[in-house]
Formats: C-alpha cells, structure tokens, sequence
C-alpha cells in the first residue's frame, strides 16, 4: 500500500490565483481530513469527510473547497490564493470514527506570493 | 470547544537525559488521547494512543505516556532520550461520542544534543 499521497510536495501561487491540492489514500479508508500546519499554531483542521459525498468545515474552511466523489480521493481547492494561506497542507485518513487513529501524507508546501 | 495546551514549546536536553513533555487538554468527557511525532522532513506520525484501560501506555520507541483523568493530562516521558529523538512532538485529542474533529497541540519541539 502506498497509504496517504500527496501532490505537488512545493507549490508557489500568485495571490488570486487557484489551485487544487491532490489527495489520495488506498486503505479503503472512510475518514478523511486536511489540516494546515502553521509555526507555533500546529495543526489546524480544515475540512474533513466521514465519507464518499459527505464533507464538513473545520476549523479554518474559509477560503477552501473540498468534495468527495470516491472514497480514495479528497482534493483541497484554493479558491483565490491569499498570502495568509502560505503553510503546509497536509492530508490523513483514518478507518473509521472509533479508533480515529489517522494517517497522514507527507505534506505540501505552499506559499503565496 | 476543547483545547490542547503543550506548554512547552522548545526543549533542549543531551542525550541519555530523561524526556517529560506535557499535554493538557479542556475536554470533560470521554476522550482518546494521542501523540504523533513528525521527524525533520517528515510526515507526523503516530507514537502512541489511550482509548481505555490502563492509564499508561508503550508507545514505540521507548515511549511512553500517562492518563491522569483528575489532571486533564496525557504526558510524554521517555527514561532516555537519543540524538534521532530529535522531532517535533504534537498531542491530540479526540472527544469521541459524536465529535468528528481531532484537535492538535501547538507541539514541542524537541532537540536533542548529541
């Protein structure tokens, strides 16, 4: 199993510009989730989905999309990039709501010039 | 809403010292604890975890962390601590019942002096 990707690893974006953030995990896992991890503020949850067409907010949506057509793939959209949202993204899956145990992909750096 | 505190933000020790980072969280119910690790360049991942049962718990490593309920807390200790050690170490809350959302510590950043 490959487990949590993530793609790009770096990516630099004009302010205003948008993006997608590629998610996939092959554990046939029903929970997914995007954090961004900030210094000093770590990891802050941004959206996340119990499953295959079921997405909620976190705690810092706005600025954000998601959807969850299958239950492999969980991209992160940048509607119209602000240098505020420079971080690293980071996307996990967990199995499921009891051992909430997730896994996580190696992360995408962004900055927003 | 719950909250995570890690009060320690930057710890420096040498090597063979002995390790206790703190975590304490809001939450007044049930909840399951965790600590994830992230290793420069690398993606965090998971040290250990409390669902139930006994109040300490073996992580990998040699880690180890203690439940105390009537303190809010779940610390990290580990008897003797290695350059590779060195990482930034996040605690995590689940509150379980109907709560969907992990809540994360600000982390410590540990280093260890060879």
């Amino acid at each position: 199993n490959a487990g949590v990707t993530q793609t790009p690893k770096f990516q630099v974006l004009k302010t205003g510009q948008s993006m997608t953030l590629q998610c996939a995990q092959d554990m046939n896992h029903e929970y997914m989730s995007w954090y961004r991890q900030d210094p000093g503020m770590g990891l802050r949850l941004i959206h996340y989905s119990v499953g295959a067409g079921i997405t909620d907010q976190g705690e810092v949506p706005n600025g954000y999309n998601v959807s969850r057509s299958t239950t492999e793939d969980f991209p992160l959209r940048l509607l119209s990039a602000a240098p505020s949202q420079t971080s690293v993204y980071f996307c996990a899956s967990s199995k499921d709501s009891i051992t909430y145990e997730q896994y996580f992909g190696p992360g995408t750096r962004l900055t927003v010039t | 809403a719950q909250s995570v505190s890690q009060h320690n933000h930057h710890v420096i020790l040498s090597e063979a010292a002995s390790l206790e980072l703190g975590c304490n969280y809001s939450y007044g119910g049930t909840v399951n604890l965790f600590w994830y690790v992230q290793y420069p360049g690398q993606h965090l991942q998971l040290l250990l975890k409390y669902f139930s049962g006994d109040p300490l718990v073996k992580g990998i490593k040699g880690f180890e962390a203690e439940f105390i309920k009537s303190k809010f807390s779940f610390n990290l200790r580990k008897p003797s601590v290695q350059w590779s050690d060195t990482a930034e170490y996040f605690c995590a809350v689940w509150p379980g019942s109907s709560a969907r959302q992990l809540t994360f510590g600000s982390g410590t950043q540990l280093t260890v002096l060879p």
